[in-house]
This record gives C-alpha cells, sequence and structure tokens, in this order.
C-alpha cells in the first residue's frame, strides 16, 4: 500500500527558505499515472494547493505563490520535494503532500500526515 | 473560485446533509469532495463529481456539472461529523472554503 510521509523543519526563520521532502513508499514515483503535490492549510482554515510534478519532471504551480515555489523530483530516492522562499509568518501552516491518480481523474488519493512548519524569529 | 455552502451545518445523526459547492465558471465534472476529520489529512469521497472513491460508503453521493455540485450524506453517522471540501481541477488545483458538519 502507497504511503506518503512528509519531512523536514518544523521551524523556519523569516526570509529564509523553507525546505521539506516528501518520501513514497509502498510503490514507485516513476509513473506516468501519478502526479505529486504539495497543498497546505494555514491554522483553522481551508486547503491551498502549491505546485504538482509528474514523474518526468514536468511541473505546476498555484500562480499566487508562483514566484517564491519550486518543486523537484527525485526518482531514484523516490521522494519529491518542496522549497518556498522568502517565507513570512503568513506561511506557517500545515504542509501536506499527496497524490493525483490518472485512474481518478487526477484528483488526490493518497495524502500523506502532514507537517506543521512554523515561521518564526 | 468555488464557493461552499452552508459554512457550518448542524445535525443529528440519522438527518440528511446537503452541501454545496459553486464553482465561478464551469468545471464540467472535474470536481471531487474530500472529508477531512480534525488533526487528519483530508480524505477522498467522490472525484468526478458523481463517483465514489474506493471504500466510500454509499450514504455518501455527488452529484451536479458545470458550476453547481451537490454532496449528500443519506443519514448521517457519528463518525460523519467533520469538514468536506470540493476541490476542481480544470483551471489549476482549487479548493472550496470547506462546510464543517457538526453535532446539533
Amino acid at each position: 500500500q502507497v504511503q506518503l510521509q512528509e519531512s523536514g523543519p518544523g521551524l523556519v526563520k523569516p526570509s529564509q527558505t523553507l525546505s521539506l521532502t516528501c518520501t513514497v513508499s509502498g510503490g514507485s514515483i516513476s509513473s506516468g499515472d501519478y502526479y505529486w503535490s504539495w497543498i497546505r492549510q494555514h491554522p483553522g482554515k481551508g486547503l491551498e494547493w502549491i505546485a504538482y510534478i509528474f514523474d518526468s519532471g514536468a511541473n505546476y504551480y498555484n500562480p499566487s505563490l508562483n514566484s517564491r515555489v519550486a518543486i523537484s523530483i527525485d526518482t531514484s530516492e523516490n521522494q519529491f520535494s518542496l522549497q518556498l522562499s522568502s517565507v513570512t509568518a503568513a506561511d506557517t501552516a500545515v504542509y501536506y503532500c499527496a497524490r493525483g491518480n490518472r485512474f481518478l481523474a487526477w484528483f488526490l488519493d493518497i495524502w500523506g500526515q502532514g507537517t506543521l512548519v512554523t515561521v518564526s524569529p | 473560485v468555488l464557493t461552499q455552502s452552508p459554512a457550518t451545518l448542524s445535525l443529528s445523526p440519522g438527518e440528511r446533509a446537503t452541501l454545496s459547492c459553486r464553482a465561478s465558471q464551469s468545471v464540467s465534472s472535474s470536481l471531487a469532495w474530500y472529508q477531512q476529520k480534525r488533526g487528519q489529512a483530508p480524505r477522498l469521497l467522490i472525484y468526478d463529481a458523481s463517483r465514489r472513491a474506493t471504500g466510500i460508503p454509499a450514504r455518501f453521493s455527488g452529484s451536479g456539472s458545470g458550476t453547481d455540485f451537490t454532496l449528500t450524506i443519506s443519514s448521517l453517522e457519528p463518525e460523519d461529523f467533520a469538514v468536506y471540501y470540493c476541490q476542481q481541477s480544470t483551471n489549476w488545483v482549487t479548493f472550496g472554503g470547506g462546510t464543517k458538519v457538526e453535532i446539533k
């Protein structure tokens, strides 16, 4: 059974770069039948899509975050990563990685448990 | 933009829940519904507007196309009290603001 697990620092200072990795287990990240996504949720708020990437490296970003976001994939490690630069307190959120599934019209069928990232001095 | 209503729905177990999601422009049938319980990741319930994901009970059903969509829970079970989000994938990926289904 495929599982996703986020990892990375729980505390980032303002103006620095937030870096998170999602490790995929129980299946291969190298399949054109899936894309690999990052979504965040501000405390007590709704969901915000950040970006997604295919195993080919093709990627798509939320236009509102585009200038600060980079998503990458490492098929040899079965991982994909997120970098968000110039963070502020407004980037404090729970960050989820998730899988988009072609067989489910590309909707998100498997999610990681989420990791809280706090931006604070 | 996806607008969900109501923001909060107060119902008793056994009652029927009707949640609405309206898109600012047509998304055809490219809409999904997720359930999120406190402290957990969202779970896919419905995709393609009306198809139940694997393992989702038959009391959950989705309908609609274009700009107006509905998630119906025919008879609320105690474990159904949660927040529900709609999501479209036609124009990038966006989520609605959520509807909280709470115990009355």
